[in-house]
């Protein structure tokens, strides 16, 4: 059974940092590219980051390029999002999700999200 | 960037009846080279994280019931309930793939009428 659990998120300034974890299972992790998507508060669905399975590259929203950074960890089956100069407007539930291969494509396997909010 | 447009923004439908949402992308997401649209269907219910329903613009998701069905190509799509069920009541999301960024459609609200 797949299994994605995020932790990592909470209560931050304008202008912190934040990492978010998400621990894969049930799956083989490296094979496939696993994404962050955030839902703010009453709000849609954005997409934010991707990290490709096998090695592959990263991608990002234009409304996160140069703050947030994804990464993964395919010995411990975890990927990470790295939120930097956060602002208000990150305030949201981010969701990990696993892609339905090795590159950027639809998620088949959500977690349950963690909530960030930015506020003083 | 795609922009995908859904409609209408929410609808209500009686127990049993049929519910249509639509889909348009800003530009065709259908890869000509292997004639696959890379379009993806979601369910979201309250509290909840989404839930694939369908892929390749009409790939039913393992698990999916079959009054569930996905249409279209190039840029128009469809998702159709064909007898709506309770436990349907949810906000229902387009995805595009095609290309990056990948984008959501705004969601289109299902309630029983």
């Amino acid at each position: 059974e797949v299994q994605l659990v995020e932790s990592g998120g909470g209560l931050v300034q304008p202008g912190g940092s934040l990492r978010l974890s998400c621990a894969a299972s049930g799956f083989i992790f490296t094979n496939y590219a696993m994404s962050w998507v955030r839902q703010a508060p009453g709000k849609g669905l954005e997409w934010v980051s991707t990290i490709s399975g096998g090695g592959g590259g990263t991608h990002y929203a234009d409304s996160v390029k140069g703050r947030f950074t994804i990464s993964r960890d395919d010995f411990k089956n975890t990927v990470y999002l790295h939120m930097n100069s956060l602002r208000a407007e990150d305030s949201a539930v981010y969701y990990c999700a696993k892609d339905g291969g090795s590159s950027p494509q639809f998620f088949d396997y959500w977690g349950q999200g963690t909530l960030v909010t930015v506020s003083a | 960037d795609i922009v995908m447009t859904q409609s209408p923004d929410s609808l209500a439908v009686s127990l049993g009846e049929r519910a249509t949402i639509n889909c348009k992308s800003s530009q065709s997401v259908l890869y000509t080279s292997n004639n696959k649209n890379y379009l993806a269907w979601y369910q979201q219910k309250p509290g909840q994280p989404p839930k694939l329903l369908i892929y390749w613009a009409s790939t039913r998701e393992s698990g999916v019931p079959d009054r569930f069905s996905g249409s279209g190509s190039g840029t128009d799509f469809t998702l159709t309930v064909s007898s709506l069920q309770a436990e349907d009541v949810a906000v229902y999301y387009c995805q595009h793939y095609y290309s990056i960024p990948l984008t959501f459609g705004g969601g289109t609200k299902v309630e029983i009428k």
